[in-house]
This record gives structure tokens, C-alpha cells and sequence, in this order.
């Protein structure tokens, strides 16, 4: 079946280690998306990549770093210079066409202390 | 201003009812619109794409879309107990690959 598969569900972190997040998707899709969601908030997108090896900031980029070397894989990495990295990290991905809705993976509930 | 608002919530509707869920875009040229669901502590799962003016049906679920009024509108009729998530909105500006979400309306509906 085709997915996005998140990985790990669950993380624990000690502060000031980095953490890479695994996002991988079988679905051909171009473009790909890292999200985060706090208790009781919205969507806060982090990075966004539409195609290999190029990839955007959002609107919370701080932090935090991605790659895109592969088209099925983009891969999180949360720095020790994020502040409060506890948080739901959601990928997400879609077709290369600019109205195509967004696909999610199962999330990883990062806890940091 | 944000480019999606929903209205606030949260909304709570008896069994068997209609939830009516509001959501506001700020760009005229937006051209597609969607609605989620998010169970508490899982992943948002897409129940509605709307494209045109009107309105869509897919089972219990109404999407409605007025693009002159910057408007759209998911209706639940017939309201389970298994319809209690959190519903967020989201549309694709024009010149842009990111979808905005608004913050999202949390539905609960009681037996």
C-alpha cells in the first residue's frame, strides 16, 4: 500500500542532542513536508521541498534542518539550537500539481528533557 | 491577517445533529480548498477537496464553497460520537506550493 511512514512513533531526547525524524513516502510524490503542532494549536510549517535537492524554509525554520537526496525521503534533523523542540512533527507530501491536497504520515511525538 | 480562519470553537452538537463548520480565506485567487479531520493525538486524514463554487457531498459530509464571499463550509449531518476531532481548513494561495491551515474547530458531539 502506498503511504508516508514516519518513524520513530515516539522519541526521547536529552537537551542539547540533535535528532534526525525519517519520513519516507511510496507514493511518487514531488513534493514533501515537514510540519509541527503543539498541544491545542494549529500547523506550523518548518521545510518544504518540491523537488530533489532543493528544498525551502516555512515559517519556523530555526532549529532545524532537512535534506532531500532522495525523492522518496526527507529526513528531519532538530538541532540543540531549537529551543522547544517537544512537539508532533508531521511529514506530509503531495503531486507535483500546485492544487493537489497534502498526504500525512503517522507523525513522531518528539519529547525532549 | 491569517490566510485561513476558522471559527472558533469548540462546537459541540448532540447526536443526529448538523455540525456546521466555517472557514474564511484571504486570497481571492485561491483556487482549492480542503478539509481535514485530526483525531486527538493522530495525524490530520483528508475528508473534502473542493474546487468550484457549490457545494460537494460525500456521504454525511457537505463541503460548500462561495468564492465571492471567500467562504467555505463543511456540514456534517446526521452527527456520530466518532465524528469528535478537531477539523482544520486549508487552501493553496495562487503562486504558491504551501497549503495555509487555519488553527482549526474542535467538534464534539454527545450522545
Amino acid at each position: 500500500d502506498g503511504g508516508i511512514t514516519q518513524s520513530p512513533k515516539y522519541l526521547f531526547r536529552k537537551e542539547g542532542q540533535n535528532v534526525t525524524l525519517s519520513c519516507e513516502q511510496n507514493l511518487n510524490h514531488d513534493a514533501m513536508y515537514w510540519y509541527r503542532q503543539d498541544p491545542g494549536q494549529g500547523l506550523r510549517l518548518i521545510y518544504y521541498s518540491q523537488i530533489v535537492n532543493d528544498f525551502q524554509k516555512g515559517d519556523i525554520a530555526e532549529g532545524y534542518s532537512v535534506s532531500r537526496e532522495k525523492k522518496e525521503s526527507f529526513p528531519l534533523t532538530v538541532t540543540s539550537a531549537q529551543k522547544n523542540p517537544t512537539a508532533f512533527y508531521l511529514c506530509a507530501s503531495r503531486t507535483g500539481a500546485r492544487y493537489s491536497p497534502l498526504h500525512f504520515g503517522n507523525g513522531t511525538r518528539l519529547t525532549v528533557t | 491577517q491569517k490566510e485561513v480562519e476558522q471559527n472558533s470553537g469548540p462546537l459541540s452538537v448532540p447526536e443526529g445533529a448538523i455540525a456546521s463548520l466555517n472557514c474564511t480565506y484571504s486570497d481571492r485567487g485561491s483556487q482549492s480548498f480542503f478539509w481535514y479531520r485530526q483525531y486527538s493525538g493522530k495525524s490530520p486524514e483528508l475528508i473534502m477537496s473542493i474546487y468550484s463554487n457549490g457545494d460537494k457531498e460525500d456521504g454525511r459530509f457537505t463541503a460548500q464553497l462561495n468564492k465571492a464571499s471567500q467562504y467555505v463550509s463543511l456540514l456534517i449531518r446526521d452527527s456520530q460520537p466518532s465524528d469528535s476531532a478537531t477539523y482544520l481548513c486549508a487552501s493553496v494561495p495562487p503562486g504558491d506550493y504551501k497549503l495555509s491551515f487555519g488553527a482549526g474547530t474542535t467538534v464534539t458531539v454527545r450522545a
